[in-house]
């Protein structure tokens, strides 16, 4: 199956930084999305990518797509105790598959 | 805003009983979907649902699970005989088919098995 791997595994930041993560794959997306989950819940989505170059923001959230369409890059700036849980980057496939996940823990 | 509903949201159950996790897809999404989640792992996909058949399956998905859409707004995944290593919180999804394929999730069915 494809593989997608997210960058860093884990991150602990203190709030007011940005924050930045990425999501290679081994082999190309016509479509990026990006996922946040909260202990206990289940993924949301946070944004949606769907040409290579595009860049789009939500909030204090951006991301990018790729050119190559093989990769994927969320920032997050000037984080807050909220922003904490796990990020995952997700592509569309015959399955919907989903990245390793960067856990990202915001230290007041 | 309409949601994905799953029920329960936490089942204990002995190894070797069958289990029956429900889920209600949001009401117009043509597409669903079961996930697993093992405890400090990555999202698995499970299988896929579409038409009434199954399109898509992973390899976890052996002939121990099954699903099924019994009637117009339930969606059931069934662990016939659970093992100790299914022990997971599992997802439902759903998605319409013109929002570029994304899928909203539901808040997940903690399963121990024992």
């Amino acid at each position: 199956g494809q593989q997608l791997n997210q960058s860093p595994q884990s991150m602990f930041i203190q709030e007011g930084e940005d924050v930045s993560m990425n999501c290679t794959s081994s082999s190309i997306f016509n479509t990026w999305l990006w996922y946040k989950q909260d202990p206990g819940e289940g993924p949301v989505l946070l944004i949606a990518l769907y040409k290579a170059g595009e860049l789009t923001s939500n909030g204090r959230l951006t991301a990018q797509f790729g050119i190559t369409r093989k990769d994927s890059f969320l920032n997050i700036s000037a984080s807050i105790p909220s922003d904490v849980g796990i990020y995952f980057c997700a592509g569309p496939g015959n399955q919907f598959y989903f990245g390793t996940g960067t856990s990202l823990t915001v230290i007041p | 805003e309409p949601e994905v509903t799953q029920t329960p949201s936490h089942q204990v159950t002995q190894m070797g009983q069958e289990v029956i996790l429900r889920c209600v897809p949001i009401s117009n999404h043509l597409y669903f979907y079961w996930y697993r989640q093992i405890l400090g792992q990555k999202v698995e996909f499970l299988v896929s649902f579409y038409n009434n058949e199954i399109s898509e399956k992973s390899e976890i998905f052996d002939d121990q699970f099954s699903v099924e859409r019994p009637d117009g707004s339930n969606f059931t995944l069934k662990i016939r005989s659970t093992k100790l290593e299914d022990s997971a919180m599992y997802f439902c999804a759903s998605s319409p088919p013109w929002t570029g394929e994304k899928l909203f999730f539901g808040s997940g069915t903690q399963l121990s098995v024992l």
